[in-house]
């Protein structure tokens, strides 16, 4: 049973526009929470993270929230570029100090069209 | 080059056959992870290690071992790969934040 899911396998938005990925989650007992970005051919790289502490994080043009009562987190990016275009990861970890031991959903594809 | 470096990067094999995957880093990280990536489902740990004496099953292990050579080294083995195991594999470093630093990938075809 999947327990962190990207229900959106693919998002598109025009450049310059607000992209929102969205990622649910079942146990209520991870606490901390991350986004990977991936492009054809390489490796996901880190994006941003959460601890199940905050609500919200942002970075840049990025942030990330999280609704524990819905078991609900998404991802802003804003403005979007076209370099934005890639695969999406959440992913969630049990407890912060597992680490790298990670629960991933299945990725959201976004293309940011000029 | 490289901080997180993936043998061979593509690799087509038979039923049946031994397969190795090696994994090497510079970031001088004690933490590594095998993960592998399948469409529509994410990535799924197979085996990770917090140090040279540490091997720990992840959630898909089974038909896979693997072997921590060296802080730098991690390798992952198929003894008998079947073609369900065909995917892209992943090796990955960590510090104990989370933040995992991912190799390019090994696509692995079993025939």
């Amino acid at each position: 049973d999947q327990q962190v899911k990207q229900n959106s396998p693919s998002l598109s938005v025009q450049e310059g526009r607000i992209s929102i990925l969205n990622c649910d989650y079942t146990n209520s007992m991870f606490d901390y929470f991350l986004w990977y970005k991936k492009y054809p051919a390489e490796g996901p790289t880190f994006l941003i993270s959460i601890s199940s502490i905050k609500d919200k994080n942002e970075d840049g043009r990025f942030t990330v929230f999280l609704n524990k009562s819905a078991k609900h987190l998404s991802l802003h990016i804003v403005p979007s570029q076209p370099g934005d275009s890639a695969v999406y990861f959440c992913a969630a970890s049990l407890f912060y100090n597992q680490g790298g031991k990670l629960i991933f959903g299945q990725g959201t594809e976004l293309s940011v069209k000029p | 080059d490289a901080d997180v470096t993936q043998t061979p990067r593509n690799r087509i094999t038979k039923t049946g056959k031994r397969i190795m995957l090696e994994c090497s880093q510079t970031k001088g990280h004690d933490r590594m992870y095998w993960y592998r990536q399948d469409p529509g489902l994410g990535l799924r740990l197979i085996y990770y290690s917090f140090d040279v004496k540490d091997i720990n099953k992840g959630e898909i292990s089974d038909g896979y071992s693997v072997s921590r050579q060296a802080q730098a080294k991690f390798s992952l083995s198929l003894e008998s790969a079947i073609p369900n195991q065909t995917a892209l594999y992943f090796c990955a470093t960590e510090m104990g934040t989370g933040e995992l630093f991912f190799g390019e990938g090994s696509r692995l075809t079993v025939l």
